[in-house]
């Protein structure tokens, strides 16, 4: 089955640096491939997603990136801000799956 | 719209004790999830139900049971509670298996 790693498990950057996450996935048939932030004690909720007829795809300080020869994607969030601190989730699934698959997510922190 | 809602939103329960969590969407959406998120790690697909009528297993279906009560309604069942099924239980839905949305999360303890 699907099979999706994320890298890093924890990531800490400097307030106004950017970061990057990175995803791979298994299945080549996978074609939605979204991203979810989790803050302390909250809900996971989508903040960006991309599918697999687009490469990238920019909102205000984010940005999702995919290559689907290598498999991969990553996430990109430019002029880091203390709001940025969370768990970042991403994840894939095919248009004939009922589900998605969610990779091990990042804990990202913004030092200030 | 309220979106996805569960109760309760926080449950102790003695081993060996059953309970019920409660789901519900009021978006229409077709598919309705079961995860479990335990300190510091990932979400775990329990079950899921990719339309009304039909259930699935996930990755960790094992001492819970689910039932579609219709369209809206998904409940989780622990029939007897254990202290490893201690977590944070959240529910979710989709239209069509992709993007998910998230109801606020129960938080479980099993003493």
């Amino acid at each position: 089955g699907e099979n999706v790693e994320q890298h890093p498990s924890t990531l800490s950057v400097q307030e106004g640096d950017s970061a990057v996450i990175k995803c791979t996935y298994s299945d080549s048939a996978s074609n939605y491939f979204p991203w979810y932030k989790q803050e302390l004690g909250k809900r996971p909720q989508l903040i960006i997603d991309i599918r697999s007829n687009v490469g990238e795809k920019k909102d205000q300080r984010i940005a999702v990136t995919l290559n689907k020869t290598a498999k991969h994607f990553s996430l990109h969030i430019t002029e880091t801000q203390p709001e940025d601190s969370a768990v970042y989730f991403c994840a894939a699934s095919k248009s004939s799956a009922s589900k998605i698959i969610f990779g091990s997510g990042t804990r990202l922190s913004i030092r200030p | 719209n309220a979106g996805v809602t569960q109760t309760p939103k926080f449950q102790v329960l003695k081993t060996g004790q059953s309970m019920t969590l409660q789901c519900a969407q009021d978006m229409n959406h077709n598919s309705m999830y079961w995860y479990r998120q335990d300190p510091g790690m990932g979400l775990r697909l329990i079950y899921y139900s990719a339309s009304e009528g039909t259930t699935d297993k996930g990755e960790v279906p094992n001492g819970y049971n689910v039932s579609r009560l219709n369209k809206r309604e998904f409940s989780l069942r622990l029939e007897s509670a254990a202290p490893s099924q201690t977590s944070v239980y959240f529910c979710a839905s989709s239209l069509s298996g992709d993007t998910q949305y998230f109801g606020p999360g129960t938080r479980l303890t099993v003493l």
